[in-house]
């Protein structure tokens, strides 16, 4: 199946820096989300982008499939922005999302 | 409903005993998804239902899980003879279509063996 590795592991920042938190796979994509999970364990969708460019406030991503990666871009980050950020991804007739390890984001006061 | 549902958010159970748990997805959607998350690492696939079909169990880490749907909304997931290796979360999403669109979870329902 496909392979999904996200980087950095770990993150910690203080508040008001910028960031970028990057999903590589192994296949190509025809389903890619990327989530927050958030201190109580809720997943929330954050960006559906098999392929392009997003923007929502503070959050934005890009995938280039073609190469194979995903980017999230998180500006001016504030403590809310803490917790475990995943991308999932699908490929060929299956659309069965595989998740990575995820990025845990800490964010200082 | 407006979100996915699951119950009981929280289960402890002794070594042994059998659980239920339950996901009742957002109404209309197709697809339903439950995974497994070990503390620490990112959800893992368990099994794939398209309507009342369960179209892929791969994910099942052993007999002793079972998963149904039987009449494509709400699903339930059963774990006979609980090992402490199976507290986890366990997830429950699903997805309007059968292809390429959003899946949304639910808010997990949390396992724990003694």
């Amino acid at each position: 199946g496909i392979q999904v590795e996200q980087s950095p592991p770990d993150l910690i920042l203080q508040e008001g820096a910028n960031s970028t938190l990057r999903c590589n796979f192994s296949d190509s994509v025809n389903n890619l989300q990327w989530f927050h999970q958030n201190p109580w364990g809720q997943l929330i969708n954050l960006f559906y982008i098999p392929s392009g460019t997003k923007q929502n406030g503070r959050l934005s991503a890009t995938t280039v499939a073609t190469e194979r990666y995903s980017l999230l871009y998180i500006s001016s980050s504030q403590t809310t922005d803490s917790g475990v950020y995943f991308c999932a991804v699908a490929s060929g007739g299956s659309y069965i999302p595989t998740f990575g390890r995820g990025t845990s984001l800490i964010v200082h006061p | 409903g407006a979100g996915v549902s699951q119950s009981p958010r929280y289960k402890v159970a002794k070594r042994g005993q059998d659980v239920a748990l339950r996901c009742d997805p957002i109404s209309g959607h197709v697809s339903l998804f439950w995974y497994q998350q070990a503390l620490g690492q990112g959800p893992e696939f368990l099994t794939y239902f398209q309507n009342e079909a369960q179209l892929d169990k791969s994910g099942l880490p052993s007999d002793r899980f079972f998963a149904e749907r039987p009449e494509g909304s709400v699903s339930t997931l059963k774990i006979q003879r609980t090992q402490q290796e199976d507290s986890a979360v366990y997830l429950c999403a699903s997805r309007r279509g059968t292809g390429a669109n959003v899946l949304t979870f639910g808010a997990g329902s949390r396992l724990t063996v003694l």
